[in-house]
């Protein structure tokens, strides 16, 4: 079977930097996503990564690395509309072709505080 | 681009009854998916299609669910009938295939309530 796991939830300050860890095991990996969900919204995307290492955009970057199953997202200078859902999304696929779909963790609910 | 397009918005039916959700891709791509998300699973996958042929249906919970994709810019999934423990978020998205990322793109969704 897939496995993903994230924290439930996490409150950080606002201004600070949090990271929001994803450990995975699953039978396939050809890429990591983050999603960003707002409470009643659509999920929608963040990051990829599918090589080691961190990829940054902006005040948000991911890290990856796939000989330990473990990805986090990193949040800087946190402002109250960053209060979200982060889902960890990881494509089991065991050929480069792409085109198989996403495995979702649960969600991490983050809420940004003054 | 108007995205990923879903309908209604929000459904409140009884139990036993058909339900139908609708989901309009954004034109161009070639995958759709249909997921449902509640609190305790989280989103999970129970369908996609690829050129409107179904891939892969094992997350569809029983046969109380179908879903059809009849041409590229619709597709349905149908509950019928529909029970208490079918309430959820259910949502659509969409891709095409060699994207610069090949995310998928979601509509708003649909949150149906079985009473």
């Amino acid at each position: 079977g897939q496995n993903i796991d994230q924290p439930t939830e996490m409150t950080a300050t606002e201004g600070a930097i949090v990271q929001i860890n994803c450990t995975y095991q699953t039978s396939g990996f050809n890429g990591l996503f983050w999603y960003q969900q707002h409470a009643g919204e659509a999920p929608t995307f963040l990051s990829y990564n599918v090589l080691d290492g961190l990829e940054e955009k902006g005040r948000f970057s991911s890290f990856l690395s796939r000989s330990k199953g473990y990805s986090y997202l990193l949040l800087k200078e946190l402002q109250m509309k960053d209060s979200a859902s982060y889902l960890c999304a990881v494509r089991v696929s065991p050929s480069d072709s792409g085109n198989t779909p996403l495995v979702f963790g649960k969600g991490t609910r983050l809420s940004v505080i003054a | 681009d108007a995205g990923v397009i879903q309908s209604p918005r929000h459904e409140v039916t009884e139990m036993g009854q058909e339900v139908t959700l609708r989901c309009k891709p954004i034109s161009g791509h070639d995958y759709l998916f249909w997921y449902r998300q509640t609190m305790m699973r989280g989103l999970e996958l129970l369908i996609y299609f690829n050129n409107n042929v179904p891939i892969d249906d094992s997350g569809m919970p029983e046969d109380r669910f179908s879903a059809k994709m009849p041409n590229a810019s619709f597709s349905t999934l149908k509950i019928q009938p529909s029970e208490p423990r079918d309430s959820a978020v259910y949502f659509c998205a969409s891709r095409i295939a060699g994207g610069s990322y090949n995310e998928q793109f979601f509509g708003p969704g649909t949150r149906l309530t079985v009473l």
